[in-house]
């Protein structure tokens, strides 16, 4: 079974902070995927990785950046946390020639 | 245009009853593939079923069963005599671009009660 983990399943940040949001799928995938979700809005893609080292804007990527140093852990970090980050993340894995994606359960984030 | 559209925003039922969950799509490409996935109260996406455009065969898993017709662009969903656990969002998935850009819609809630 393809497990996909996230570091945290809550968490409460202040303003301001830097978040770090933890990643790890331990299928071998090549490409991995860091998504919030909101109400109203559905998923929204952040930012993609296809490889170490690799990665792509999504459709949102404003305010976030990523880091992908081993093939198994992905990273999404705020920077400067703000309350419009308030949402859910959720991390995914898929392998580079499959389409189905593996999603995390995912990371209620809260910045106050 | 790559779309997918789930009309049903929620659905209500009563355990036991059947429910058919709809979901049409639009798409440029002449292969495909569509999925569909649960997301329980938890909030893991949970990954039921893929189907490609190829294979029109129903498909039943359990008490899950799954209606393709690409005449209509349908890819529906029905749970057979339901139970409180599949209280759930359901999304229906069309990805593209190799899998890099997956389209979800908009995702059905379903209540069942016991």
């Amino acid at each position: 079974d393809v497990k996909v983990t996230q570091s945290s399943r809550y968490l409460v940040k202040r303003t301001g902070e830097k978040v770090f949001l933890e990643c790890v799928q331990d299928m071998d995938h090549e490409n991995m995927f860091w998504y919030r979700q909101d109400p109203g809005l559905g998923l929204r893609l952040i930012y993609f990785s296809y490889d170490v080292k690799m990665k792509e804007k999504g459709d949102i990527p404003e305010g976030y950046s990523v880091s992908r140093e081993k093939k198994e852990r992905f990273s999404l970090i705020l920077e400067s946390a703000s309350t419009n980050q308030t949402s859910m993340y959720l991390c995914a894995s898929k392998r580079e020639v499959s389409y189905e994606q593996y999603f995390g359960p995912g990371t209620r984030l809260t910045v106050t | 245009a790559q779309k997918v559209t789930q009309a049903q925003t929620e659905i209500s039922v009563v355990e036991k009853e059947d429910v058919t969950l709809d979901c049409v799509y639009e798409t440029r490409d002449t292969t495909y593939y569509l999925f569909w996935y649960k997301q329980p109260p938890s909030g893991e996406l949970v990954f039921l079923i893929r189907r490609n455009s190829f294979d029109e065969q129903n498909e039943i898993s359990g008490r899950y069963s799954w209606n393709f017709q690409k005449s209509t662009s349908s890819f529906n969903f029905t749970i057979t005599a339901s139970q409180v656990v599949d209280s759930a969002v359901y999304f229906c998935v069309l990805p593209s671009d190799g899998g890099f850009k997956t389209i979800f819609g908009a995702g059905t809630r379903l209540f069942v009660k016991a």
